[in-house]
């Protein structure tokens, strides 16, 4: 397994600012990964992030509204600029293991006023 | 392209029940199925996974076996426990990229 951590764990904001979560490995991983999950739904990815080269995000997501930062192997932080109410979910980073498992860390919840 | 689909929710059953959520899959390829678990305020464990064709994942009293015949990765506990209580994603992960999909989840409340 893999233990991840986020900050902030939650956070409540007002319209038009930004929020900066970070996200840290215990140990180098390749890929990290950026999910959303709105209130009562299902995880959606947001983007890829690979050290050293610019994330990959997907549709529906765009660099400017989430920047996402992959300094090094065991560290990424994304980004949530400009934010409305719309904003307000649940973010998770997610890192790769052995065997093509997925893990997750503990989330990060939002809420935009 | 891949997709979940998982039974709807909420599910309530009483202690000691037989519990089912179903989840069937639309892939190319093999891809390996897993379930998560999400508890109240929580973010996503791995519950169990299976990598390939007749593969059983098992945790806690959870099982699930992967049926390729029927693209079918149904979740069972025998005895369910309040502890059980949660939110249970079902997600597929295919074979040659990292692209992982959920269900919609499913909502388990286990009463007393």
């Amino acid at each position: 397994s893999a233990v991840i951590s986020q900050k902030p764990s939650r956070d409540i904001c007002q319209r038009g600012t930004s929020l900066t979560i970070q996200c840290q490995v215990d140990s180098q991983v390749t890929m990290m990964f950026w999910y959303r999950q709105q209130p009562g739904q299902s995880l959606t990815l947001i983007a890829t992030a690979n050290q050293g080269s610019e994330a990959t995000y997907e549709s529906g997501f765009v660099i400017d509204k989430f920047p996402i930062s992959r300094p090094n192997l065991t560290f990424s932080t994304l980004t949530v600029s400009n934010m409305s109410p719309e904003d307000s979910s649940i973010y998770l980073c997610s890192v790769d293991r052995a065997a093509d498992t997925q893990y997750f860390g503990p989330g990060t919840r939002l809420t935009v006023l | 392209g891949n997709s979940v689909t998982q039974m709807e929710g909420p599910v309530t059953l009483s202690e000691e029940a037989f519990l089912t959520i179903n989840c069937t899959y639309t892939a190319t390829g093999y891809p390996s199925l897993f379930w998560y678990v999400q508890y109240p305020g929580e973010g996503l464990q791995l519950l169990l996974k299976a990598t390939k064709a007749d593969d059983k994942g098992s945790n806690k009293g959870f099982e699930a076996t992967y049926r390729k015949e029927t693209t079918s990765f149904h979740l069972e506990k025998g005895s369910v426990q309040v502890s059980d209580s949660a939110v249970y994603f079902c997600a597929l992960k295919g074979r040659n990229n990292n692209d992982m999909r959920f269900g919609a989840g499913t909502r388990l409340t286990v009463k007393p």
